[in-house]
């Protein structure tokens, strides 16, 4: 089911290091992954995505790592800056075209300057 | 273009009041979500519409919430009789949906404060 009422697990990193950001999704069969970023008193917005059939894909910065095999999603920020700052969330949807995407549970990034 | 937009902004009402909260999908999107967020919190699924099949309204929390979307566009999440721990942010966001589309667009919330 979906998350309710639970407190966000938070990760401070110092600004310039990298961050790595855990997800475990639920369903085996899931065949496309999303991950988000939320600051605050916005609404979240897309930062990368990853298929199925892929287990790495990177972006500007930014990599997602994929391991079906212990259903598992990383979120990794290199050279994490103090605008990384926010709540990470990443989502997941069953296969078939018409279904439902699930959002995990978010994590907070606090970036020390 | 113009993205998903939601109306009010902020929303202050009194226990025991009836709410309607709009949503604006980007025009196109064949899916809509409602979601909720308490202060510090993950987000919880309310509700998701699909084109023209019945809505999955699975999160919807007790019989005083419900939502329409008319025309497969615009929608209206309505809360009755509201109470006090129905304040937080209410998101809506929409997509096209598929398997490669299925990347949601926010919107910016409306903000509920029942007192």
């Amino acid at each position: 089911g979906e998350s309710v009422g639970l407190h966000l697990p938070t990760l401070s990193v110092q600004e310039g290091d990298n961050s790595i950001i855990n997800c475990a999704y639920s369903n085996s069969a899931s065949d496309y992954f999303i991950w988000y970023k939320q600051e605050s008193g916005k609404g979240p917005q897309f930062i990368i995505d990853i298929r199925s059939n892929m287990d790495k894909r990177q972006g500007q910065r930014v990599t997602v790592l994929l391991n079906k095999t212990v259903k598992h999603l990383s979120l990794q920020i290199a050279a994490t800056q103090p605008g990384d700052s926010a709540v990470y969330f990443c989502a997941e949807k069953p296969p078939g075209g018409y279904q439902k995407v699930t959002f995990g549970t978010g994590t907070k990034l606090q970036v020390i300057p | 273009g113009a993205g998903v937009s939601q109306s009010p902004s902020n929303k202050v009402t009194e226990k025991g009041k009836d709410v309607e909260l709009r949503c604006d999908p980007i025009s196109g999107h064949t899916a809509l979500y409602w979601y909720r967020q308490s202060l510090g919190q993950g987000l919880e699924f309310l509700i998701y519409f699909q084109g023209n099949s019945a809505p999955d309204k699975s999160g919807l929390p007790s019989d005083r919430f419900s939502a329409e979307r008319t025309g497969g566009s615009v929608s209206t999440l309505t809360i009755q009789r509201t109470q006090q721990e129905d304040s937080a942010v209410y998101l809506c966001a929409s997509s096209f949906s598929g398997t490669a589309m299925s990347r949601q667009y926010f919107g910016p919330g409306t903000r509920l404060t029942v007192t």
